[in-house]
């Protein structure tokens, strides 16, 4: 089945800083990789998703890019700010696959 | 339009008792559901998944358990308690595999 890494597992930054979050995958039937961003005490929830038919994909701050060949995929962050401040998840899922499978998380703190 | 109840918030349990937690969606038909177990350190772990009624598929042996009865309701439940089953408990669906999962608030459990 489907494995996800993610590094780092802690993440700190100053505000107005770039961050980057990287995740690895096994599977390469895996066709999407969603981002997810937990605040504490809250759901995860969806902040940008990317198909394997795209290499990039970009949402004011945020950025997701694809490697279907080295089968890893990023999430970029620019200028962040204290309200980035949480864990963020990325995970995997193909199409015949059973359902998203997430890596272990990363918390990012950003300092002001 | 969607939306997913999950109960309840938070649990107390001694070890050795059971456990029900239920899961609702409302505002759709024939949903793909899951169910995912945070514990600190471990990420997302998917337990269950359900593509319809009476289908349940298990990534994780365990002492845990997962039923459908109805189209949008889905149950976990254990007979006994472990230490170990302490974490937080979060229902999921999606329109079909591959897409975007909407989280329920989750289900703090402590097992004491």
């Amino acid at each position: 089945g489907e494995n996800v890494e993610q590094h780092p597992s802690t993440l700190s930054v100053q505000e107005g800083d770039s961050a980057v979050i990287k995740c690895t995958y096994s599977d390469s039937a895996s066709n999407y990789f969603p981002w997810y961003k937990q605040e504490l005490g809250k759901r995860p929830q969806l902040i940008i998703d990317i198909r394997s038919n795209v290499g990039e994909k970009k949402d004011q701050r945020i950025a997701v890019t694809l490697n279907k060949t080295a089968k890893h995929f990023s999430l970029h962050i620019t200028e962040t700010q204290p309200e980035d401040s949480a864990v963020y998840f990325c995970a995997a899922s193909s199409q015949a696959g059973t359902a998203l499978i997430f890596g272990k998380g990363t918390t990012l703190s950003v300092s002001s | 339009s969607q939306t997913i109840h999950q109960w309840p918030a938070t649990l107390v349990q001694p070890v050795g008792s059971p456990l029900s937690l239920e899961c609702t969606v409302e505002g759709t038909s024939n949903p793909n559901l899951y169910w995912y177990r945070q514990a600190a350190g471990r990420g997302l772990q998917l337990l269950f998944y359900s593509v319809g009624i009476g289908q349940i598929s298990s990534e994780v042996p365990q002492n845990l358990s997962a039923s459908r009865p109805q189209d949008r309701q889905f149950i976990l439940s254990s007979k006994k308690l472990l230490l170990s089953d302490s974490g937080f408990y979060l229902c999921a669906w999606s329109v079909r595999t591959a897409t975007e999962a909407f989280f329920g608030q989750g289900t703090r459990l402590t097992v004491v």
